[in-house]
């Protein structure tokens, strides 16, 4: 069993819609959460973070953990067809060497 | 312009042979790190560095070597050895810290081994 699972999706999804997008873990050491966007043939970039549990909105994003149930997710809202890309959960531990953790990606298509 | 530049983005080689892939970083990062991209894979890390001169397999180290010779530069050799070498090679940098959680991503190159 992967320590990260992630639905490698296609997702495809009209304009407008609101698009959630999960992982599950398995290493309760984890308290860092991030999500990268990766643009086809493009390098990841940071997207959210999220530190311990709770929940955390930028613009038409939010980011949320529950840690008891080892659980996160990623809401967009009012979705573009500019947010098309794969959206990757990446998690690491407090010290841990910075090493992170990824999740396989959800490859998602926000169609006109 | 402050980021990371790998080359070539696309690169063609023969089975049999060694390739060096490129990763220069102007960001000042202590922190390098060399991952492969395989569909429906993820990121799985090769090598990291933390300081020059000395760098840590990953989870995925067998086939590849790397140097840290500057703290600026972090090339990954594929080797002859990888028997799976063809994929979307992507080098990062983050600073250093119990806290640090975002890496700086390159564009990456795609190998084809053929």
């Amino acid at each position: 069993q992967k320590e990260v699972e992630q639905d490698p999706g296609p997702l495809s999804v009209p304009e407008g819609a609101i698009v959630s997008l999960n992982c599950t873990y398995s290493n309760s050491a984890f308290q860092y959460f991030m999500w990268y966007r990766q643009y086809s043939r493009k390098g990841p970039e940071l997207l959210m973070y999220t530190y311990s549990s709770g929940n955390k909105e930028d613009g038409r994003f939010t980011a949320q953990v529950d840690k008891s149930s080892k659980y996160i997710s990623l809401f967009i809202r009012d979705s573009q067809p500019s947010d098309s890309a794969t959206y990757l959960c990446a998690m690491r531990m407090e010290g841990g060497g910075n090493k992170l953790t990824f999740g396989t990606g959800t490859q998602l298509k926000v169609e006109l | 312009d402050g980021g990371i530049t790998q080359s070539p983005k696309y690169l063609f080689r023969k089975e049999g042979q060694n390739v060096t892939l490129s990763c220069e970083q102007n960001l000042n990062h202590d922190a390098m790190y060399w991952y492969r991209q395989d569909p429906g894979q993820g990121l799985r890390l090769i090598y990291y560095s933390q300081i020059v001169n000395d760098f840590q397999k990953g989870d995925i180290a067998e086939g590849y070597s790397v140097s840290r010779e500057k703290k600026e530069s972090f090339p990954l050799t594929v080797t002859s050895a990888q028997k799976n070498p063809t994929a979307f090679y992507l080098c990062a940098s983050s600073t250093l810290g119990h806290a640090t959680y975002e890496q700086y991503f390159g564009p990456g190159t795609r190998l084809t081994v053929t």
